[in-house]
């Protein structure tokens, strides 16, 4: 089971918006409404974001905004700001023997 | 306060063993499925083992099929992932995760540990 494929990194000003790709199969991504992301600061644990391709937790901030085209899972940050700065990983279960599927995970710039 | 903490990480030789613990508080630890995930230095995240609420099913990632076993128990909140034959590429902090309530069939971890570090070298 290969790694999700994410970029490796994207950036954006204040106040912008931008979006971090995932790309799976259709053993993964593509076949389970399973996608979440995770935001991870330098040094911290990973923080879930978004869970099941678009629903927040409570607490997580509406700025985040998650969803889902075929094989292709997306996160959105609108508003950017300076706290967002940190690695963004998507994840999805998968019909594999592996189970659980990370991306090669994204880090984020905020300029 | 809901918590999860990892400990027993250290430095080991190729070929050698070590058991990971996390000791849960703050929530009905029986009631979840628990994960291990890890983490290489200046690496991504990659998921490791789960088990479910009472032992019953247990899955593992192709990289430690048959060298790791994970494990917990209930009476004492307490997840463990015991690692043998380790190799160089085992070397990263190993995060425990809580994942779905038992019949939720939730597919996320939604509470970190702040990781326990592994070091194989010789």
């Amino acid at each position: 089971q290969s790694a999700l494929t994410q970029p490796a990194s994207v950036s954006g000003s204040p106040g912008q918006s931008i979006t971090i790709y995932c790309s799976g199969t259709s053993s993964d991504v593509g076949g389970y409404k399973s996608v979440s992301w995770y935001q991870q600061h330098p040094g911290k644990a990973p923080k879930l974001m978004i869970f099941d391709v678009g629903n927040r937790p409570s607490g997580v901030s509406n700025r985040f905004s998650g969803s889902k085209s075929g094989n292709t899972a997306s996160l959105t940050i609108s508003g950017l700001q300076a706290e967002d700065e940190a690695d963004y990983y998507c994840n999805s279960y998968t019909s594999t023997s592996t189970v659980f599927v990370f991306g090669t995970g994204t880090k984020v710039t905020v300029l | 306060e809901v918590q999860l903490v990892e400990s027993g990480g250290g430095l080991v030789q190729p070929g050698g063993s070590l058991r990971l613990s996390c000791a849960a508080s703050g929530f009905t630890f029986s009631s979840y499925w628990m994960h291990w995930v890890r983490q290489a230095p200046g690496k991504g995240l990659e998921w490791v083992s789960r088990v479910n609420n009472d032992e019953s099913s247990t899955n593992y990632a192709d990289s430690v099929k048959g060298r790791f076993t994970i494990s917990r128990d209930n009476a004492k909140n307490t997840l463990y992932l015991q690692m043998n034959s380790l190799r160089l590429e085992d070397t990263a902090v190993y995060f425990c995760a809580r994942g779905s309530m038992v019949g939720k069939g939730a597919r996320y971890f939604d509470l970190w540990g702040r990781g326990t570090l592994v070091t194989v070298s010789s």
